[in-house]
């Protein structure tokens, strides 16, 4: 059964760089799948912010692309994320999770707990 | 403002029939991709409810049903029961956008 679960600083600066990690297990990351962070800012809808291939192919939200990286970590079986000159803006729950293939697009299945990151001074 | 648009809020009574629409365009649904949906209680992970529009995940009871046509898709849920209040979404993919697309999310109350 694989399962996913975030960790990272609950607290941001303003300006500062957001970074979680994803770790994984059941499954090796190495062996396939897409991998997948999304996040929900309180009182709103989940927004797709990138993915990465197992490869190491990324793919990013266009309106974050300028400010996302994600990695992985096969050696630790764990993907990440970092954000740079985050606002107030980027307070939400962060969510990773397993992307499955189908014939035309990818599904968020399963996914991690969450974690709420706010950013303040 | 989501690609997908739905419902901000749909409700019904228990045992009744609700749906719930996603409408795209023709750089999403209407381009042919595939939609999911997503059941979102408050302080837990979103769960998988239906994938490749139709497709049930094994322990998702059969109350729960997906249909795509044209540029729209929909949840259906029948016998609807009190803890089935949540929010729903959908996800598909814009090819104007390149990336992976939600809906704004339903909030579903169970009278």
């Amino acid at each position: 059964q694989v399962q996913l679960q975030e960790s990272g600083p609950g607290l941001v600066k303003p300006s500062e760089t957001l970074s979680l990690t994803c770790a994984v297990s059941g499954y090796s990351i190495s062996s396939g799948y897409y991998w997948g962070w999304i996040r929900q800012p309180p009182g709103r809808g989940l927004e797709w912010i990138g993915s990465i291939y197992h490869s190491g192919s990324t793919y990013y939200n266009p309106s974050l692309k300028s400010r996302v990286t994600i990695s992985v970590d096969t050696s630790k079986n764990q993907f990440s994320l970092k954000l740079s000159s985050v606002t107030a803006a980027d307070t939400a729950v962060y969510y990773c999770a397993r992307e499955g293939v189908g014939a035309t697009t990818t599904w968020f299945d399963p996914w991690g707990q969450g974690t709420l990151v706010t950013v303040s001074s | 403002q989501s690609v997908l648009t739905q419902p901000p809020s749909v409700s019904g009574a228990p045992g009744q029939r609700v749906t719930i629409s996603c409408t795209g365009s023709s750089s999403n649904i209407g381009a042919g991709y595939d939609v999911h949906w997503y059941q979102h209680l408050p302080g837990t992970a979103p769960k998988l409810l239906i994938y490749g529009n139709s497709n049930r995940p094994s322990g998702v009871p059969d109350r729960f049903s997906g249909s795509k046509s044209g540029t729209s898709a929909s949840l259906a849920i029948t016998g609807l029961q009190a803890e089935d209040e949540a929010d729903y979404y959908c996800q598909s993919y814009d090819s104007r956008l390149s990336g992976r697309v939600f809906g704004g999310g339903t909030k579903l109350t169970v009278l």
